[in-house]
This record gives C-alpha cells, structure tokens and sequence, in this order.
C-alpha cells in the first residue's frame, strides 16, 4: 500500500463548477501539506500549503487536513479553463527535510 | 528571474549509453533535490543534497549517482541507461534557512527515452 493515495481521474467538469480533489495517507508522522499544480509538459508549482489540521483559503482555492481521519482535500471555486492541469498532493513530516511523498496526481479539466 | 533551469529539454538514449543531466538554480536555495515522475507513480526523490557537499540517496537510487558541483549546481547522471530509466525527470530546490522549509520549487524537467 502507498503512503499516499490519490485518485487519478481523469476529472472533467463545466466551467464555474465547484471542484474537490483528495487524498488519504498512512504516515501519521506528515504535519506539513501541500497541494502542487502541475501544466503539461511543466514542472509542479507550489499552489497551497498548510501545517497539521485545519482549513486555509486563497482565493479560489481551500486546501483542508484532517490530520484524525489521515485525510486531505482541495477545493476550487468557480472553476475555470485555465485550471485544467494535474493536481499533486505531497507532504512530510519531522525533520525529512524537502523529502516530500506525492500522491499520483489527479488530471483535471475544467471545459467551457 | 530564471529560478531552476534544467537541460537538455529531451533526450534519447540507447540502452548502456551514459549521460548527465544538469540542474542549476538562481534562488540561493540550501537544498536541491532529483525526483524523477511515471504514469500512475507520482514523483519518486532519487537523490537530493541538503546542503554544498553533501548528497543523500532517496527512494529510487539504483542507477543514478550525483553531484552537487556548488551551492547552485546539482547533477544527475546515468552510467548505463536502461528502458526502466525513461521518465521525465525534475530538479526542484528549497530554502532551509527559512521556516517553510519545505516548499520546493520545481524546474520545467527532462524528457528522456532510453531505446
């Protein structure tokens, strides 16, 4: 079993629909997670970030953990074509040092 | 404003051809990392350097080795490719001096084939 589980899609929804995207883990040493956003033929960048439980909101974007039931999600507001991409959860825990464990990724399209 | 540069773009290779791929970031960063990215895997850390002149393996060393040339230069390179190394591979870089410490930041990657 993978440390950490996500679902690959593929994801296909309309424009401005609400999108979420999750994944679950086993390491209960993670504190620290993150969402990446990855475009074709680019490398991942940095969208959210969060430390132990609880919700943090940017813009569009909610990233929630809930560190007891070992689960992580993301949401996107008003959807838009522009954030058709693949959706990378990572995290680490302790002193690991810049060792992140990734989720498979989720390809999502969001289409006019 | 460059941040990680990665070269080549693409690459392919025969079976048992050796090659270095190169990474080189403008950040100031402490740490640098080589992950390497397959279908349905997710990003897999080959090797990383925590700090000038030290290097560690990661979850995928087998067939790599590494060198970090100065604080901006981390190299990866294959002695003897083989078909099980094509993937698309990444540099990413980070900053321990800071309190996040964990956010890296990702180089646009290689491409590579091995025939």
């Amino acid at each position: 079993q993978k440390e950490v589980e996500q679902d690959p899609g593929p994801l296909s929804v309309p424009e401005g629909a609400i999108v979420s995207l999750n994944c679950t883990y086993s390491n209960s040493a993670f504190q620290y997670f993150m969402w990446y956003r990855q475009y074709s033929r680019k490398g991942p960048e940095l969208l959210m970030y969060t430390y132990s439980s609880g919700n943090k909101e940017d813009g569009r974007f909610t990233a929630q953990v809930d560190k007891s039931s070992k689960y992580i999600s993301l949401f996107i507001r008003d959807s838009q074509p522009s954030d058709s991409a693949t959706y990378l959860c990572a995290m680490i825990g302790g002193t690991s040092y810049g060792k992140l464990t990734f989720g498979q990724g989720t390809i999502l399209t969001v289409h006019p | 404003n460059a941040g990680v540069t990665q070269t080549p773009k693409f690459q392919v290779l025969k079976t048992g051809q050796s090659m270095t791929l190169q990474c080189a970031q403008d950040m100031n960063h402490n740490s640098m990392y080589w992950y390497r990215q397959d279908p349905g895997m997710g990003l897999r850390l080959i090797y990383y350097s925590a700090s000038e002149g030290t290097t560690d393996k990661g979850e995928v060393p087998n067939g790599y080795n590494v060198s970090r040339l100065n604080k901006r230069e981390f190299s990866l390179r294959l002695e003897s490719a083989a078909p099980s190394q094509t993937s698309v591979y990444f540099c990413a870089s980070s900053d321990h001096n800071r309190a996040a410490n964990e956010k890296l930041f990702f180089g646009s990657g290689t491409q590579l084939s091995v025939l």
